[in-house]
């Protein structure tokens, strides 16, 4: 059974289009992040969001949305295609730590390699 | 801002041991964990430690001093399959949803 699974897992798209990538998780974990790995491999936090709410953005310009109907989903809409959104993106999810727990360790989807011509 | 640095690339040799160093300075600390990731897969977890010292799991140990903001995961009895990058992750703030800080990775290639 797929933990964390992420839709499509490869996106062509022309510069200026408007694309979404969805995200599903069976695990039961509160906590979903989507993360962005560049050409040198670099991944690194975009979101993150706990029972449907936006906990983290970081800074991630305005063209890339985040949606959470429900806390098994995340899908990342992204407006306006640009070259430099070219990149891998890896969803993921993890149990709250809590103190006496801190071992939570996160869990990925497959990724999506976007390109942007 | 946080600080994770790892070397960019390793070689060793089938059967040999290979420690991978990272060194982290971050805002804060609850928890460091080291992931594998093979060419275009997602990254997998590894290991964790909170608490000095080292844990092992079969083949891999991981190491943390946290007075020293330091760790290493260390690869024993390498097989060609373990080539891959190694990524060393800090949690920063002991938070419930706090996601994980990532340092660049450490590409290993085993030779025969």
């Amino acid at each position: 059974d797929t933990a964390v699974s992420q839709t499509p897992k490869y996106l062509v798209t022309q510069m200026g289009n408007d694309k979404s990538i969805k995200c599903e998780q069976n695990l039961g974990h509160d906590t979903m992040y989507w993360y962005k790995q560049d050409s040198k491999k670099f991944l690194k936090i975009m979101f993150s969001y706990n029972n449907k709410e936006l906990i983290i953005n970081e800074t991630v310009p305005n063209r890339f949305s985040p949606k959470s109907p429900d806390k098994a989903h995340l899908n990342l809409h992204i407006n306006s295609l640009e070259l430099g959104d070219s990149a891998v993106y890896f969803c993921a999810s993890s149990q709250v730590a809590y103190q006496g727990r801190l071992n939570t360790e996160a869990f990925f989807g497959q990724g999506t390699r976007l390109t942007v011509v | 801002g946080q600080n994770i640095d790892q070397p960019t690339e390793m070689t060793a040799t089938e059967g040999a041991i290979v420690q991978i160093n990272c060194t982290y300075q971050t805002s804060g600390f609850n928890g460091l964990f080291w992931y594998q990731q093979h060419a275009g897969e997602a990254p997998t977890f590894l290991s964790y430690n909170v608490l000095d010292g080292l844990e092992e799991k079969g083949r891999f140990s991981s190491f943390l001093s946290r007075s020293k903001g330091y760790s290493y995961l260390l690869l024993k009895e390498l097989q060609m399959k373990d080539s891959a990058s190694y990524l060393c992750a800090v949690r920063v703030r002991n938070s419930g949803n706090t996601p994980l800080v990532f340092g660049k990775g450490t590409r290993l290639s085993v030779i025969a």
